[in-house]
């Protein structure tokens, strides 16, 4: 079936650091992803998204890459703050059009000061 | 300004007892999704709207059941909740146009305890 899986559970990084969160997805059918951040105790918020006919997109301090090839997607982080310590998801849609996502395991990052 | 916005917050309901949660939306948007997220877990899918047809996943248990009265509320009612039905229940919204991916926008969540 479809899935959408992160490598890594858990992401420590030191204030000012670039961070790096992989994900893996399995549904060659999914043309948008996209990246949430979910703070303790509320829902999950949206960072930044990506469609298949790109390869890369940036916002303010993030980017996200896509690597269609071997179905890989990545958030990176520039300059990381302790405000940005949470689980991050990833999720794709398997291809619908109307916004249904499946989302991936989350990979907590913590930012020590 | 809120768009997404779930009430109550916290709930506590008895083993057994019946708890409805609730949904509203000022988005206008025409699908509506419920999800369960238990600890340190990724958002489970229970089921969605789209406009007025109702969608449930194949897993998700019978006890748990939908009803959307119109475009701004969405209800999730747990009919007979069991100490396994502890968590957080997220709702969410997109709008649907065909051929393009749409990003959901979630609500803060009901944390529900069962005793």
């Amino acid at each position: 079936g479809e899935s959408v899986g992160l490598h890594l559970p858990t992401l420590s990084v030191q204030e000012g650091d670039n961070s790096i969160i992989n994900c893996a997805y399995s549904n060659s059918a999914s043309d948008y992803f996209i990246w949430y951040k979910q703070e303790s105790g509320k829902g999950p918020q949206f960072i930044i998204d990506i469609r298949s006919n790109m390869d890369k997109r940036q916002g303010q301090r993030v980017t996200v890459l896509l690597n269609k090839t071997v179905k890989h997607l990545s958030l990176q982080i520039a300059a990381t703050q302790p405000g940005d310590s949470a689980v991050y998801f990833c999720a794709e849609n398997g291809g619908t059009s109307y916004g249904k996502l499946t989302f991936g395991q989350g990979t907590i990052l913590t930012v020590h000061p | 300004d809120a768009m997404v916005i779930q009430n109550p917050r916290y709930q506590v309901t008895q083993f057994g007892k019946p708890v409805t949660l609730s949904c509203s939306q000022t988005l206008n948007h025409n699908v509506m999704y419920w999800y369960q997220q238990k600890s340190s877990q990724a958002p489970k899918l229970l089921f969605h709207y789209y406009d007025k047809d109702f969608n449930n996943e194949a897993d998700t248990p019978d006890n748990f059941q939908s009803r959307r009265p119109n475009t701004s509320f969405c209800f999730l009612d747990i009919r007979s909740p069991g100490l396994g039905d502890a968590a957080m229940y997220l709702c969410a919204t997109s709008r649907s146009n065909r051929g393009r991916g749409h990003e959901q926008y979630f609500g803060p969540g009901t944390r529900l305890t069962v005793t």
